[in-house]
């Protein structure tokens, strides 16, 4: 089974901190993606990745930064938290070739609250 | 930009019953799909429909895609407790590098 895992379940932080959010997948995907999640606003995306060192911007990228160094793990980085940052975090996978049939896999998300 | 809106935001139903949820969406798709988040929970897959079919079934669920008038619905039959969860459609956008576009979700309360 394909298993994306988020390095935490909750979070706290406070703000103007750097804040790192950890996500590793081990099916060997090319594309990542971080969305974040809050009440009446669905799911929301802020950067995706397609390949080592690619990154693209998705939605809402403002305040938020990626790095993809190695294929299974892709890094969300909040520069100088903020609370308004305060969300629910999920972490995708998809496969390559062929990508556009297929489903993205989900890490169990990370719940960061910032103070 | 999000491209699906589903409706109804919230739905409650007893056990037994049938949830049908809808979605709308914008501009041309390649595929839609449903996914399923239990509360505080990742997104977990439950069906993709392409843009060439009509109807899917798999198991209790049964979707349904209308590219004419660009919408999607979703049938969850014989509805048990266990289906309470946000029910999420998907959809793949030609031009966007294999990023999903999620709507905002319906809510479902199944009761005893």
């Amino acid at each position: 089974d394909v298993k994306v895992t988020q390095s935490s379940r909750y979070l706290v932080k406070r703000t103007g901190e750097k804040v790192f959010l950890e996500c590793v997948q081990d099916m060997d995907h090319e594309n990542m993606f971080w969305y974040r999640q809050d009440p009446g606003l669905g799911l929301r995306l802020i950067y995706f990745s397609y390949d080592v060192k690619m990154k693209e911007k998705g939605d809402i990228p403002e305040g938020y930064s990626v790095s993809r160094e190695k294929k299974e793990r892709f890094s969300l980085i909040l520069e100088s938290a903020s609370t308004n940052q305060t969300s629910m975090y999920l972490c995708a996978s998809r496969p390559p070739v062929g990508g556009m049939n297929t489903e993205a896999f989900f890490g169990q998300g990370t719940r960061l609250t910032v103070v | 930009s999000q491209q699906g809106e589903e409706d109804p935001q919230a739905l409650s139903i007893q056990e037994g019953e049938n949830a049908t949820m809808n979605c709308s969406y914008k501009t041309s798709i390649n595929n839609l799909q449903w996914y399923r988040q239990n509360s505080g929970r990742g997104l977990v897959h439950l069906i993709l429909i392409r843009s060439n079919e009509r109807e899917k079934h798999s198991g209790r669920l049964r979707v349904t895609l209308d590219t004419s008038k660009k919408s999607s619905s979703l049938l969850i039959t014989a509805s048990r407790a266990a289906d309470t969860a946000s029910y999420f459609c998907a959809t793949d956008l030609r031009s966007s590098g294999y990023a999903l576009n999620f709507g905002k979700g319906t809510s479902l309360l199944v009761t005893p």
